[in-house]
């Protein structure tokens, strides 16, 4: 039984790049959130997506943006990379899109920027 | 915006030892806090979360205690072992859809 699969799972990019990651939810999980954690700190949400919509989104810039596919499967994009952005960016399914449900979060992607 | 406080930050504790961890939050609307157990370089792992419905929850060595009136939370583990060695984060979550995490508490347990 697979849980939250990420990938990649290490990216290296430089200032004013562009980053593409990718997150698969528990089979059956229709809702998927991704969090941003600083090296010392706790996560911190970026957004909610559930039934391939936007629920919520956490007090990132519009430089960040996501989408959630037919398959439940979802994008982080984020455009002109800075190098604040350099963090361990994780993805977490839950059953639902409410903060009540347990969130299963995945390994994560390692993102450092130059 | 909601904010959770988490305290301490390190924690020290000898193998046998009880380990404490305290936190607080501002949304009086919150419902439903999860503790998360993160090992260095790997995923957090949810170990207990309880419902604004219930004090306290229990599960063999993990306690989580939650007084609303006060917006207080705590984790309680008892009987310590080194694999215990972690950092855990609370979170609150509520009407909203996301969950709101404290900084965390580095533990280390030792033999």
């Amino acid at each position: 039984d697979a849980g939250v699969t990420q990938s990649p799972t290490h990216l290296i990019k430089t200032r004013g790049q562009h980053v593409t990651l990718r997150c698969s939810p528990i089979s059956g999980h229709k809702s998927v959130s991704w969090y941003q954690q600083v090296l010392g700190q706790g996560p911190q949400f970026i957004f909610q997506y559930y039934e391939k919509e936007e629920r919520g989104r956490g007090n990132f810039p519009d430089r960040f943006s996501a989408r959630q596919f037919p398959n439940y499967s979802s994008e982080l994009n984020v455009n002109a990379l800075l190098l604040g952005d350099s963090a361990l960016y994780l993805c977490a399914s839950s059953l639902v899109g409410t903060s009540y449900n347990e969130q299963f979060f995945g390994p994560g992607t390692r993102l450092t920027v130059l | 915006g909601e904010n959770v406080e988490q305290h301490p930050s390190t924690l020290s504790v000898q193998e046998g030892d009880s380990a404490v961890i305290k936190c607080t939050y501002s949304d009086s609307a919150s419902n439903y806090f999860p503790w998360y157990k993160q090992e260095l370089g790997k995923r957090p792992q949810l170990i207990i979360d309880i419902r604004s419905n219930v004090g306290e929850k229990k599960d063999q060595r993990i306690a989580v205690t939650l007084n609303k009136t006060a917006k207080h939370f705590s984790l309680h583990i008892t009987e310590t072992q080194p694999e215990d060695s972690a950092v855990y984060f609370c979170a609150s979550g509520g009407s909203n859809y996301k969950l709101t995490f404290g900084k965390g508490t580095l533990l280390t347990v030792n033999p």
